[in-house]
């Protein structure tokens, strides 16, 4: 079945330092790509969208210098946390939907949790 | 606006049935997605329904009525791994995502 990748699946990083997650689409083409961060006990919370060859299109209230969103090809979407600060310390979650089939469900990865110190 | 009502929390005994409840009112509508998520993980699918009716998975059930803008997940025999959030979503005449704030289920022995 489809599956989606995210690396790393754990980070620390110092304040001030930028980080870079990925998030691959093993088998199938995703010309869009979700990223949600969740901070504990909350619900996911779309930061972003992610369009192939394309700029992304980012929520209200989502800094598009502070996290910078690349969609290069159709199997790969990164986010990088530019100037890390603790308060952006959560929990990043890709997600990807199989295109070939209609109204498929969002596939998720497992999720990056960012600890800045 | 766009909203999707789900209860913040339930308790079940091990063994048991429990229904989690979703409603939503959204601008436009092309299906209704169940999702589970451990503490701490990803989510994962578990139902699609865009059509009335009950889709039954197993342990697990989802129906949904469209004219009443109402959904539940169902969950039969269960069991102490099932306790998790369970997330509801819609997804609008955008195909955009719209989540519900989640549910979530504890399990007693």
């Amino acid at each position: 079945g489809a599956v989606v990748s995210q690396h790393p699946s754990w980070v620390i990083c110092k304040s001030g330092t930028s980080v870079k997650i990925e998030c691959r689409s093993l088998d199938f083409q995703a010309t869009t790509m979700f990223w949600y961060r969740q901070f504990p006990k909350q619900s996911l919370m779309l930061m972003a969208t992610s369009n192939e060859g394309s700029k992304a299109t980012y929520e209200q209230g989502v800094e598009k210098d502070k996290f910078l969103i690349n969609h290069a090809s159709l199997t790969l979407s990164t986010l990088t946390v530019t100037s890390a600060h603790p308060e952006d310390s959560s929990f990043y979650i890709c997600s990807a939907r199989d295109l070939r089939t209609d109204n498929s469900p969002l596939h998720f990865g497992n999720g990056t949790r960012l600890t800045v110190t | 606006g766009q909203n999707i009502d789900q209860p913040t929390e339930m308790t079940a005994t091990e063994g048991a049935i429990v229904q989690i409840n979703c409603t939503y009112q959204t601008s436009g509508f092309n299906g209704l997605f169940w999702y589970q998520q451990h503490a701490g993980e990803a989510p994962t699918f578990l139902s699609y329904n865009v059509l009335d009716g009950l889709e039954e998975k197993g342990r697990f059930s989802s129906f949904l009525s469209r004219s009443k803008g109402y959904s539940y997940l169902l969950l039969k025999e269960l069991q102490m791994k099932d306790s998790a959030s369970y997330l509801c979503a819609v997804l609008d005449s955008n195909y955009q995502l719209i989540w519900g704030a989640g549910t979530k289920l504890i399990i007693k022995p």
